[in-house]
């Protein structure tokens, strides 16, 4: 299976701040890669496709890039409503499909 | 707008079997070449790929579960089931149904959209 980790796996910000959240694949995966929103109690909700592509209703200050191995999620500049847990996905090598273990951003 | 809701045994003793359905609404199962997951999450093991099925039948299972699991469709009821046997406290999570997009029309599926609201399951005796 090919494993995914999330850095930091917590992180606090501002309002206006600039957030980076970098995602890492045991293995190449192409830009088989998709982010995920999840706010408490709630399901997840999918951002971004295919590394870079926004989901229909996702604001533009959402942004991803990467490929290979290494992703990123820039959410640019922080919006009180974007303080969540962050989880990327890999479709590449499927079934199974893994996730990433999730960065929690909060309030500073 | 497509809508998944998951219903079910909140609780269930270990060694039991775990029953879960998803209704589907707002489309049908049937239409645009989707599949449809089954994902769990839990706080120690994070999320979770169970399993899909596609309207047809045809299913894929993480290896991880697949000798205790079965997945079903039905069409005439817009809806999919997951059974899950010989349960331990290790399978108590928030279970959640999705529907699987592929990038390409026919193609292999990729993300996760949309998501039902998730239902927990507690296992325990």
């Amino acid at each position: 299976d090919i494993q995914m980790t999330q850095s930091p796996s917590s992180l606090s910000a501002s309002v206006g701040d600039r957030v980076t959240i970098i995602c890492r694949a045991s293995h190449k995966i192409n830009n088989y890669l998709n982010w995920y929103q999840q706010k408490p109690g709630k399901a997840p909700k999918l951002l971004i496709y295919e590394t870079s592509t926004l989901q229909s209703g996702v604001p533009s200050r959402f942004s991803g890039s990467g490929s290979g191995t290494v992703f990123t999620l820039t959410i640019n500049p922080m919006q009180p409503e974007d303080f969540a847990t962050y989880f990327c996905q890999q479709s590449y090598s499927t079934p199974p499909f893994t996730f990433g273990p999730g960065t929690k951003v909060d309030i500073k | 707008q497509l809508q998944l809701q998951e219903s079910g045994s909140g609780l269930v003793k270990p060694s039991q079997t775990l029953s879960l359905t998803c209704a589907v609404s707002g489309g049908s199962i049937s239409s645009g070449g989707y599949s449809w997951s089954w994902i769990r999450q839990t706080p120690g093991t994070g999320l979770e790929w169970i399993g899909y099925i596609f309207a047809s039948g045809l299913t894929y299972y993480n290896p991880s579960l697949k000798s205790r699991l079965t997945i079903s469709v039905d069409t005439s009821k817009n809806q999919v089931s997951l059974s899950l046997t010989s349960v331990t406290a290790a399978d108590t999570a928030v279970y959640y149904c999705a529907r699987t997009v592929p990038s390409v029309v026919g193609g292999s599926p990729d993300w996760f959209d949309p998501w039902g609201q998730g239902t927990l399951v507690t296992v325990s005796s």
